[in-house]
């Protein structure tokens, strides 16, 4: 079964508004969790590294004023997309690692349209 | 890792038969690779992964090869089902970073 969940499954909104995504963990605590964009028929990107209790770590090129990660607990992360612009419009997925290989599992995904 | 392009590469390979797909990495000081199936409006979903102590490791119908000479990686499945169609992605591994490459997109020919 699922180990990672996301919510919303996809979101439509409309431009200039807040989005906000939900990365759960469920039955496992996660001190870092990662959250990925996916453009249509493009790779994974990493955007940041979300650390439980501390300030999220942006990859180069990722405004960390623009998508907002709060690792508040053990089992949420969530990122906000703040004024969203149709550019924006993307594939959300977040991961977590788990284990002693490390082996990072993926949630469902969020797809976010942007009008 | 690779650069990220706009047209995925494709493998079509008649159902039963084997396919191997192929992933060039670039970061020499990777130590863990892993490939990852993604179907439509899914995750990635973990298939195997191998390290670079390793150059060989099998798992139930699939098989991932290392060439760290040549930094190439490869994943073989075996008697390839409908349910294999889907997106392939190699990822390479460091601080527990994934990089992922540019992705195949495999379809079965029934």
């Amino acid at each position: 079964g699922a180990v990672v969940s996301q919510h919303p499954s996809w979101v439509i909104c409309k431009s200039g508004t807040s989005v906000k995504i939900e990365c759960r963990s469920l039955d496992f605590q996660a001190t870092t969790m990662f959250w990925y964009r996916q453009f249509p028929k493009q790779s994974l990107m990493l955007m940041a590294t979300s650390n439980e209790g501390s300030k999220a770590t942006y990859e180069q090129g990722v405004e960390k004023d623009k998508f907002l990660i709060n690792h508040a607990s053990l089992t949420l992360s969530t990122l906000t997309v703040t004024s969203a612009h149709p550019e924006d419009s993307s594939f959300y997925i977040c991961s977590q690692i788990r284990g002693a290989e490390n082996e990072q599992f993926f949630g469902p995904g969020t797809r976010l349209t942007v009008l | 890792g690779e650069s990220v392009g706009l047209h995925l590469p494709t493998l079509s390979v008649q159902e039963g038969d084997n396919s191997i797909i192929n992933c060039a990495y670039s970061n020499s000081a990777s130590d863990y690779f892993i490939w990852y199936k993604q179907e439509s409006g899914k995750g990635p979903q973990f298939i195997i992964d191998i390290r670079s102590n390793m150059d060989k490791r099998q798992g139930q119908r699939v098989t991932v090869l290392l060439n760290k000479t040549v930094k190439h990686l490869s994943l073989q499945i075996a008697a390839t089902q409908p349910g294999d169609s889907a997106v392939y992605f190699c990822a390479e591994s460091r601080h527990e970073k994934l990089t992922f490459g540019t992705g195949t997109r495999l379809t079965i020919i029934p």
